[in-house]
């Protein structure tokens, strides 16, 4: 199974400011043949439903503000959120959908400092 | 409007069994993959299996700790997909969300407790 590990767990950035989380996978998901990086960025807002922010690593899904931006390959993915913002606050995940079975990583909560 | 909406949820007893619906509209259900996805309180996400479409020929895939326990089953006539999870123990006790792919639509979940 592919191991996905976030980092920091956890972290508090001030309004405005850039928060940066890292996700790496315990092998590359990035197939060769298509060369797109099987990789997805979920946020989870408290008492909500996880909603996809992130496919192919960086395409931005319909809806999701500009502030959000996804990149890496192979093994080492960054989701960067430039200016936080209240509505931010949140958990987020990173998902392989290489193989199965499509693992997670164990989660990032985002506040506010 | 798309909708995934999740039944069968409930209070269960160890080594009991429950049969989860997913109740799909809004969108051509015969042509994606039905994913479980779990969430035991205060925890992260757990992708627990997936059934493809017909064209895939229904596979199924689990992850190991429900492989012989759970199984996923679709019905594209009534827009339906199952998980029948068997010989259930405490540590399945998680909200269970059924979402699809390759669009992503996620359900609101239901509960299963699994205590005696």
């Amino acid at each position: 199974d592919i191991v996905m590990t976030q980092s920091p767990d956890s972290l508090a950035v001030s309004l405005g400011e850039r928060a940066t989380i890292n996700c790496k996978s315990s092998q590359s998901v990035l197939y060769s043949s298509d060369n797109k990086n099987y990789l997805a960025w979920y946020q989870q807002k408290p008492g909500q439903t996880p909603k996809l922010l992130f496919y192919w690593a960086s395409t931005r899904e319909s809806g999701v503000p500009d502030r959000f931006s996804g990149s890496g390959s192979g093994t080492d993915f960054t989701l960067t959120i430039s200016s936080l913002q209240a509505e931010d606050v949140a958990v987020y995940y990173c998902q392989q959908y290489y193989s199965t079975p499509r693992t997670f990583g164990q989660g990032t909560k985002v506040e506010i400092k | 409007e798309v909708q995934l909406v999740e039944s069968g949820g409930g209070l269960v007893q160890p080594g009991g069994s429950l049969k989860l619906s997913c109740a799909a509209s809004g969108f051509t259900f015969s042509d994606s993959a039905i994913h479980w996805v779990r969430q035991a309180s205060g925890k992260g996400l757990e992708w627990v299996g997936r059934i493809k479409s017909k064209a895939k020929n229904y596979a199924t895939a689990y992850i190991a700790s429900v492989k012989g326990r759970f199984t996923i089953s679709r019905d594209d006539s009534k827009n339906t997909a199952f998980l029948q999870m068997n010989s259930l123990k405490t540590e399945d006790t998680a909200v269970y969300y059924c979402t699809t792919s390759p669009e992503d639509y996620w359900g609101q979940g239901t509960l299963v407790t699994v205590s005696s």
